[in-house]
């Protein structure tokens, strides 16, 4: 069996500071992880995702996590947060043999401070 | 493409109603699941399909039924609803099972009374 914990339901962030979301996860497989976003009013949509290689994995609009194995953690961060940032921020993990299914944590809804 | 679509966007029921969720995806995607969202809880795994005629229960399987008859559809029943069901449900769909980016319908607001 395989679990997240996303320790802030909630992060107020003035505009143009840096922000990081942490997730930390446990497994007894390998895992799959991953960040999804989702804007008011809409479904998730893949924010990034870390599969192999490089521990450090980063999206098209400025984000980045960093896998650490000793630490169990994929924290997510932003060196500039936007007002267009504003979303719930969900981690997730999948494994391998048996534990393939995607289980999510009780997200981070990040809310950017004009 | 459409990705996928979810109908409909709202639904109120009375308890003891049945009702189906709709679920079409155009990708041709192998794998599609269901999932409730709750305030706290983010999103709990109801049921899933690896394949056309293959279904499998997730966390919170109580009172839903699935089937999977065509690649593309994958609808959700809710045999007599109760006022815990009351929650948006999100379906998704992906190439695979392992590690594949899965992809989220709008949702559906349901609220039981």
């Amino acid at each position: 069996a395989q679990s997240v914990t996303q320790l802030d339901s909630q992060v107020p962030v003035f505009e143009e500071a840096p922000v990081e979301l942490r997730c930390n996860y446990s497994s007894s497989v390998s895992v799959y992880l991953f960040w999804y976003v989702q804007y008011p009013n809409q479904g998730l949509q893949l924010l990034l995702k870390y599969l192999s290689g490089s521990t450090l994995v980063e999206s098209i609009n400025g984000f980045e996590a960093e896998f650490n194995k000793s630490q169990t953690s994929f924290h997510l961060r932003k060196p500039s947060v936007h007002i267009s940032d504003t979303a719930e921020y969900f981690c997730a993990v999948s494994g391998f043999f048996g534990n393939e299914k995607l289980t999510f944590g009780t997200g981070t809804r990040l809310t950017i401070i004009p | 493409n459409a990705g996928v679509t979810q109908t409909p966007k709202f639904q109120v029921l009375k308890t003891g109603q049945s009702m189906t969720l709709q679920c079409a995806q155009d990708m041709n995607h192998e794998y599609m699941s269901w999932y409730r969202q709750d305030p706290g809880m983010g999103l709990r795994l109801i049921h899933y399909s690896v394949g056309a005629g293959i279904t499998d229960q997730g966390e919170v399987p109580n009172g839903y039924n699935v089937s999977r008859s065509t690649t593309e559809d994958f609808p959700l029943r809710l045999l007599s609803a109760a006022p815990s069901q009351t929650s948006v449900y999100f379906c998704a769909s992906s190439y695979g099972l392992v590690g594949g980016e899965q992809f989220f319908g709008p949702g559906t607001r349901l609220t039981v009374l």
